[in-house]
């Protein structure tokens, strides 16, 4: 399947900094989603972007499809921002079901 | 709409037993899969299924079967439980390919 790479593993930020979350992915792809995992355990999608720049808030997206990245920017953090952020990216080799990288984990202090 | 439900929350279960786990959803989508979560992991796809009749094996399907004998519905079944199988399971759909996957609240199976 395809390789999903994401960065950095861990994360903290003081509330209202801002930070940038990588994900890199070994193969050409239909499909890259965000997603943020709440600490309750629940999947929220934040991106569908295979391609492009997609603004929602204070979080926006870039995906580079030539080069095999994409990245997330939180701006202004909030403690309500904590949790895992996972990049899950598919092609049609596999039924376009998700490859997930392994996560960033971002803590917000107060 | 309640989107994308899973029964039941969270399971527990003694080696050898079985279950079934329940993924349903009202949005007429084609396209639904089961993953798997691990501790400190990203979702591992077990398997999938492409339409209504049709099932396929992602990554880990040892130690499960599905079934999708209607549309809306998408059973993960374990026959006979070991503890390596103690894991967070999530079921997502999509109505069509290149978009977006929406997920279930997730099921929590623990197995002594």
């Amino acid at each position: 399947g395809i390789q999903v790479e994401q960065s950095p593993p861990d994360l903290i930020l003081q509330e209202g900094a801002n930070s940038t979350l990588r994900c890199n992915f070994s193969d050409s792809v239909n499909n890259l989603q965000w997603f943020h995992q709440n600490p309750w355990g629940q999947l929220i999608n934040l991106f569908y972007i295979p391609s492009g720049t997609k603004q929602n808030g204070r979080l926006s997206a870039t995906t580079v499809a030539t080069e095999r990245y994409s990245l997330l920017y939180i701006s202004s953090s909030q403690t309500t921002d904590s949790g895992v952020y996972f990049c899950a990216v598919s092609n049609s080799n596999s039924g376009y079901a998700l490859n997930f990288g392994k996560g960033t984990s971002l803590l917000v202090t107060p | 709409n309640a989107g994308v439900t899973q029964t039941p929350k969270f399971r527990v279960l003694k080696t050898g037993q079985s279950m079934t786990l329940l993924c349903a959803q009202d949005m007429n989508h084609e396209y639904m899969y089961w993953y798997r979560q691990d501790p400190g992991m990203g979702l591992r796809l077990i398997h999938y299924s492409v339409g209504e009749g049709t099932t396929a094996k992602g990554e880990v399907p040892d130690g499960y079967n599905v079934s999708r004998l209607k549309k809306q519905n998408f059973l993960l079944g374990l026959e006979s439980a070991a503890p390596s199988q103690t894991s967070v399971y999530f079921c997502a759909s999509t109505p069509r390919l290149q978009e977006t996957q929406y997920f279930g609240p997730g099921t929590r199976l623990l197995v002594l």
